[in-house]
């Protein structure tokens, strides 16, 4: 069974940075390109960081891009996400989740997320 | 970016047929995929590539559409499909569509 359990997540104030960590099991970690995906309070869902398999290429919208690094640890099933200069737009849900199919561009498994609170 | 709209509400009665529609800002070819969020929970996927069912999702989910225009499709509704169905679009950077929201009456 493919389980994503995350972590990491919590309060912290705007400017600052904040690691959020993704355990997988269940599957052949290092075949699968991954994700964070986030969803704010009552909002709908947007697309944060993908890494390919090896983590030598990674992706981000231009939301994100420059202030948030996406990694991973193959050889500990894990995934990270390094946010930095953080700002209350950040806030939300943090899921990670496994692409389809090695690199098929959908989500086809999530966690069950981790909550990030920018405030002061 | 490409932006997906979804009608925000529906309301349906349990055995009757509904269909969500997912409108792309551009064309993503076949590049559309459908997930059911229920509350408290992460989403999870139901099609992918447009028309092609997940493993171990129930037959009464349908997806179909090209291009600019696509539809999500329950057939009979029950009760446990209450929920948020988000589109995701991945011709280019991902986006997703803002929900539907499906209560039942």
């Amino acid at each position: 069974e493919v389980q994503l359990v995350e972590s990491g997540g919590g309060l912290v104030q705007p400017g600052r940075s904040l690691k959020l960590s993704c355990a997988a099991s269940g599957f052949t970690f290092s075949n699968y390109y991954m994700a964070w995906v986030r969803q704010a309070p009552k909002k709908g869902l947007e697309w944060v960081a993908t890494i390919s398999t090896s983590g030598s290429r990674t992706y981000y919208p231009d939301s994100v891009k420059g202030r948030f690094t996406i990694s991973r640890d193959n050889a500990k099933s894990s995934l990270y996400l390094q946010m930095n200069s953080l700002k209350s737009e950040d806030t939300a849900t943090y899921y990670c989740a496994r692409h389809g199919a090695i690199a098929a561009p959908w989500f086809a498994y999530w966690g069950q997320g981790t909550l990030v609170t920018v405030s002061s | 970016d490409t932006v997906l709209t979804q009608s925000p509400a529906l309301a349906v009665s349990p055995g009757e047929r509904v269909t969500i529609s997912c409108r792309a800002s551009e064309s993503v070819s076949t590049g559309m995929h459908w997930y059911q969020q229920k509350p408290g929970q992460q989403p999870k996927l139901l099609i992918y590539g447009a028309s092609n069912l997940e493993s171990g999702v129930p037959a009464r989910f349908s997806g179909s559409g090209s291009g600019t225009d696509f539809t999500l499709t329950i057939d009979p509704v029950e009760a446990d499909d209450t929920a948020t169905y988000f589109c995701q679009q991945s011709w280019n950077d991902p986006t997703f569509g803002a929900g539907t929201k499906l209560e039942l009456k």
